[in-house]
């Protein structure tokens, strides 16, 4: 078990450019979900995925946003035409969806600045 | 709205002491589970320990037990002995599962470990 792992972990990039984050869950984990953190607050939901199906998209998620996770496994997460707004940490994690107690592993995050 | 609130965005302890973290929640679903992580300053987070809803015996891991009222919604976390490598930031998170698969955070709590 190597735990969830995401790269980059911090990207500075200039308003108007796209991004991409990357997030490789535990091997076994079959749910994978990306958060936004900013300063000073709690993890807020993005997104979530099951197998490689998107089920469930925040309102936070603006049509600039988009998330995948074509094989199940790895998921990328991707900011078109970046704003300064954006800057923040965003976090994967993982579970596997057959456990009841719905424990979610944290990977490291990706801090983003927008400048 | 389903909500976690955290009353006290700092608290402080004598090493070797112990502190009380404050959390309450807001849901009308009847299945649901309760969950502390620690996220220490640069570093990933940790969960800490968990907490079913349909059960009754409060949760504890070593030096972390809590004190679940489910009838009044508060969830708060018990650190005895506190150690210097307690001190980070806490966030006490609900996942309702359900319609929704997400975990909903606090603002968290801030805990400084005096030597």
């Amino acid at each position: 078990d190597t735990g969830v792992s995401q790269d980059p972990r911090h990207k500075i990039t200039k308003r108007g450019q796209n991004v991409t984050f990357r997030c490789d869950p535990i091997s076994e984990h079959n749910r994978l979900y990306w958060y936004r953190q900013t300063l000073g607050q709690g993890p807020e939901f993005l997104t979530y995925f099951q197998n490689e199906a998107q089920l469930e998209k925040s309102r936070l998620l603006s049509d600039r946003f988009s998330a995948e996770r074509p094989k199940g496994s790895f998921s990328t997460l991707e900011i078109q035409r970046t704003e300064q707004g954006d800057s923040a940490m965003y976090l994967c994690a993982s579970s596997l969806a057959s456990r009841r107690n719905h424990e979610q592993y944290f990977g490291p995050g990706t801090r983003l600045t927008v400048t | 709205a389903q909500t976690v609130t955290q009353s006290q965005p700092e608290m402080s302890v004598q090493e070797a002491e112990t502190v009380t973290l404050s959390c309450t929640y807001d849901t009308s679903e009847s299945d649901y589970y309760l969950f502390w992580y620690k996220q220490p300053p640069s570093r990933q987070m940790i969960l800490v320990i968990r907490q079913e809803a349909y059960k009754q015996q409060n949760a504890t891991e070593n030096r972390f037990s809590v004190n679940f009222q489910k009838a009044a919604k508060s969830f708060s976390l018990k650190i005895s002995d506190s150690q210097l490598g307690d001190a980070a930031m806490y966030f006490c998170a609900c996942y309702y599962g359900g319609a929704t698969n997400k975990l909903i955070f606090g603002t968290g709590t801030l805990l400084a470990v005096q030597p």
